[in-house]
């Protein structure tokens, strides 16, 4: 019974280059959420998708930043034209519904580095 | 103002003491609060949840929230070394947003 699955765990990229971060929520969950943890910081909210649809992205950077969710497929965090600054780790979660008491089961997390 | 606010410790304690995680937030709207434990290098699992003012407990964990004040609570009775770990407080009102605080670094020490 796999849980949420996140790849790559690690990710090094240079300064401009693109980075592309994949999650698999759980068997049977629909609702799909990213967050970005940065060293000594809490996790942030980025990104809330349903399957082909954006819900919520007041938390995702104007710029450079993307994401989608296809019909078939997982998850997909885009950061375009990276930057040492995007250096973080980069969880996602999953959820049965959308709804604010649904408990929302993590992945490891992609940890991304920019050199 | 930060949303959640949370003291990001380090906090270290003896095996079998008692500890106190706590978190303050500024959002009255907020009606669902958690407590996620983070062990290095891996996710955040989530531990307890609440959805009112009181207490509510599970095995060695109790978890109190306290609306009035805005101020809620995670207690760890008989720690063990297996609890050291990150302690993330989280919580959310009517959006789909959780709001994390930046998470209580514990040890506890054999």
């Amino acid at each position: 019974n796999a849980g949420v699955m996140q790849n790559p765990r690690h990710l090094v990229r240079r300064r401009g280059q693109e980075a592309r971060l994949r999650c698999s929520p759980m068997k049977g969950h629909s609702h799909v959420y990213w967050y970005r943890q940065l060293p000594e910081e809490g996790l942030k909210f980025m990104v809330y998708l349903q399957k082909e649809n954006i819900i919520d992205e007041s938390g995702m950077p104007k710029e450079r930043f993307s994401a989608e969710f296809p019909k078939e497929g997982p998850s997909i965090l885009r950061i375009q034209q990276v930057v040492r600054g995007d250096s973080a780790a980069y969880f996602c979660a999953s959820s049965t519904t959308g709804a604010y008491y649904n408990e929302q089961f993590f992945g490891p997390g992609t940890r991304l580095t920019v050199l | 103002q930060k949303e959640v606010e949370q003291d990001p410790g380090p906090l270290s304690v003896p095996e079998g003491a008692i500890v106190s995680l706590n978190c303050t937030y500024s959002n009255s709207a907020f009606q669902y609060f958690m407590w996620y434990r983070q062990y290095s290098r891996k996710g955040p699992e989530l531990l307890m949840y609440t959805y009112s003012s009181g207490n509510k407990e599970d095995g060695r964990f109790t978890a109190q929230v306290d609306k009035s004040s805005k101020y809620i609570s995670l207690f760890i009775r008989d720690s063990q070394p297996s609890d050291s770990a990150t302690y993330l407080c989280a919580m959310s009102g009517a959006g789909n947003q959780f709001y994390f605080g930046t998470g209580t670094s514990l040890t506890v020490i054999p």
